[in-house]
């Protein structure tokens, strides 16, 4: 059973940091994995997809790396800001399924200080 | 391009009772999958529509029923509704089952509240 788990929990940071959050799973078979942003009672903002053929994906200050065989992936964000603040959420689906589930870890919750 | 629309935004029940949650997928996407999340929890996989048929199914019981409409519009049902119930709803809208690098785009989600 897929497992996905993110480190860390929450992180509190000032506006300007580059920042890491971490995000590990335990089948490395997968089709692809997706990093989401969600501000608070609200839906899920999809940030970027990384394919399982893929090492890393970027839009604007985010860039996410995908490595499979260790199972894991990094969300970087540059130069943080206030509006960053949110918690994110990161989901992969199994490989050789047939249809298109997400399992989601817990979240990081980031909050960015002025 | 429309996004991914549900209604209602919030809802309130009591226990036992049956409720139909709402989901309008982007246009041109032919899927939709159904996720149940707990506060202060990542969201649960509850089933995926494809083409009208049901296409897989998570951990949940079958009080738990959908449907996926020829304009690939869906409906959550859940029946004999408990306090576990409780939680925000929400729907993601994908090309061709969100396989390969067909990304799942959400909505806004239905926040569900059972007394």
């Amino acid at each position: 059973k897929q497992e996905v788990t993110q480190i860390p929990a929450a992180l509190s940071v000032p506006e300007g940091e580059n920042l890491v959050l971490n995000c590990s799973f335990t089948d490395s078979a997968i089709y692809n994995l997706q990093w989401f942003r969600q501000d608070p009672g609200k839906g899920l903002t999809s940030l970027l997809l990384i394919q399982s053929s893929q090492r890393e994906q970027t839009s604007g200050r985010l860039n996410a790396s995908l490595d499979k065989s260790s199972g894991r992936s990094t969300l970087y964000i540059a130069a943080s800001q206030p509006g960053d603040s949110a918690t994110y959420l990161c989901a992969v689906i199994d490989g050789g399924t047939s249809y298109g589930k997400l399992t989601f870890g817990q979240g990081t919750i980031l909050t960015v200080h002025p | 391009e429309t996004g991914v629309t549900q209604s209602p935004t919030h809802l309130i029940k009591t226990r036992g009772q049956q409720v139909t949650l709402r989901c309008s997928s982007q246009s041109g996407h032919n899927t939709v999958s159904w996720y149940q999340q707990a506060l202060g929890q990542g969201p649960q996989f509850i089933f995926q529509y494809y083409r009208e048929e049901e296409n897989g199914r998570g951990n949940f019981p079958p009080r738990f029923s959908g449907l996926q409409f020829p304009n690939y519009s869906s409906e959550l049902n859940v029946n004999a509704l408990e306090l576990d119930d409780s939680a925000l709803y929400l729907c993601a809208s994908s090309f061709d089952l969100g396989l390969s690098g067909n990304e799942q785009f959400f909505g806004p989600g239905t926040r569900l509240t059972v007394l």
